[in-house]
Order: C-alpha cells, then structure tokens, then sequence
C-alpha cells in the first residue's frame, strides 16, 4: 500500500463550474504526479511535482493548474470544467531517484 | 516524440494456456520500462522495472524481458486471477512516463 488517499472518487458536475481533485499521501515523498486515463490515449501526464510550489507540465496540461503547499497534498484544478475534461484521474508519488511510480485508485470525474 | 505500443490491445486465454504480451518502445533516452496491472476501478499496479536489454524479472506466473526496442511479458500456466489490464511504460529523463494503451487479458477458468 502506498498510502496514496484520492478524492473525491466519483464526482458528477456541469460544465464551465470549477472542481478540484486532491491527492494525499501518508509518507513524505518528493515527487507526486497526476494523470488522466481515457480509452484509447492510455495514461497521460497533465502534471507533476517535485517539492512544495514546485510544479511542471505534463503533456495534456491546458486547462488545468496543480498546486503543492505541503508535502503530503497535491491539488489539481479544473478551471472551468469542460465535457472533454470527463475521464478517470489518477494520482502517483514516486519514492525516489529510478524508483517506480506508485499509484492511487484514481477519481472518476463526468462534466454534463 | 516518445511513443509506447502495446499488442495485442485484447487476449483471451484457456487457464493453464502460456501465452506473451508485447511492448514496443520509442523512447529517447530510456531509463527504465515498467509494467504495471491493472484491475477494473483500481489504479496501476506496479509490477517490474526493466533498465538494460537483456534483462528479465520474475514473479509467480509473470517474465518481464527487455530488448533494445520491445519488452515482452510472458505469462506461463496463467489463472482466472490474472485477469486483468496490463500496462507498460518507458521512462525518459526527469522520470517521465510514456504509457502504452494496455493489453486486456482475461482467462477463463
């Protein structure tokens, strides 16, 4: 167990409100990421961290922001939620240099 | 750009019926290929790291080998119980993944 805690899990909102997913670990490691999982395109990065207020760009990043203002909490931020922005995200921390990604059991978000 | 290709995207399979899945890679740099599981409503779970062709890992029923363009994860004598998305990944530098689309497999009892 990784100790990586998602939420909410399910969440049902409408189009152009703002939702905020949060990714909590128990341990204090440096590196946290989120991903969103669509059929078809895989696993895909939209952002990750590598230390509080340290963030980058994952590949799929338009209109989404993260924040980190402590170690064990990262924030991903949907602006203005649109219906491609319905998918599962997930979150992973990773535990050091070359180790893998560990992975929590994700949220799964529908924009009407 | 860095692409991961997984084959075949579906597989079914008799328990006890040994059989490969396929991960082709093109990744600048690659610092480590991964496996992960996958269970319906769960997130990935990990399952190996590959980091020089030429290497394999074991676990149970699982062979995780690496060459210099494809991994292969060979399932020998599999259960119901390995039923489940498989999924690979390469990794570039500043710990990036490129994840394939998966391989679904299901064995049937």
């Amino acid at each position: 167990d990784a100790g990586i805690t998602q939420s909410p899990r399910h969440k049902v909102t409408e189009t152009g409100t703002p939702v905020t997913l949060r990714c909590h670990q128990t341990e204090n490691h440096r590196y946290m990421y989120w991903y969103r999982q669509d059929p078809g395109h895989g696993l895909r990065l939209i952002h990750y961290s590598y230390g509080v207020k340290d963030t980058d760009k994952g590949e799929v990043s338009d209109g989404y922001s993260v924040s980190r203002s402590k170690t064990e909490d990262f924030l991903l931020t949907l602006e203005s939620a649109t219906s491609s922005q319905t998918s599962v995200y997930f979150c992973a921390i990773r535990t050091g240099t070359d180790q893998p990604q560990h992975f929590g059991d994700g949220t799964r978000l529908s924009i009407l | 750009e860095d692409q991961v290709t997984q084959s075949p995207e579906a597989l079914r399979l008799q328990e006890g019926e040994s059989s490969s899945l396929n991960c082709s890679y093109t990744v600048s740099g690659l610092r480590g290929l991964f496996w992960y599981r996958q269970d319906p409503g769960k997130g990935p779970e990990f399952l190996f790291t590959l980091y020089s062709a030429g290497e394999e890992k074991e676990k149970e029923r699982l062979k995780a080998t690496l060459t210099k363009k494809e991994s292969f994860l060979h399932i020998t004598a599999p259960k119901p119980e390995d039923s489940a998305t498989y999924l690979c990944a390469g990794q570039t530098s500043g710990s990036r993944l490129t994840f394939g689309e998966g391989t679904q497999l299901t064995v049937n009892p």
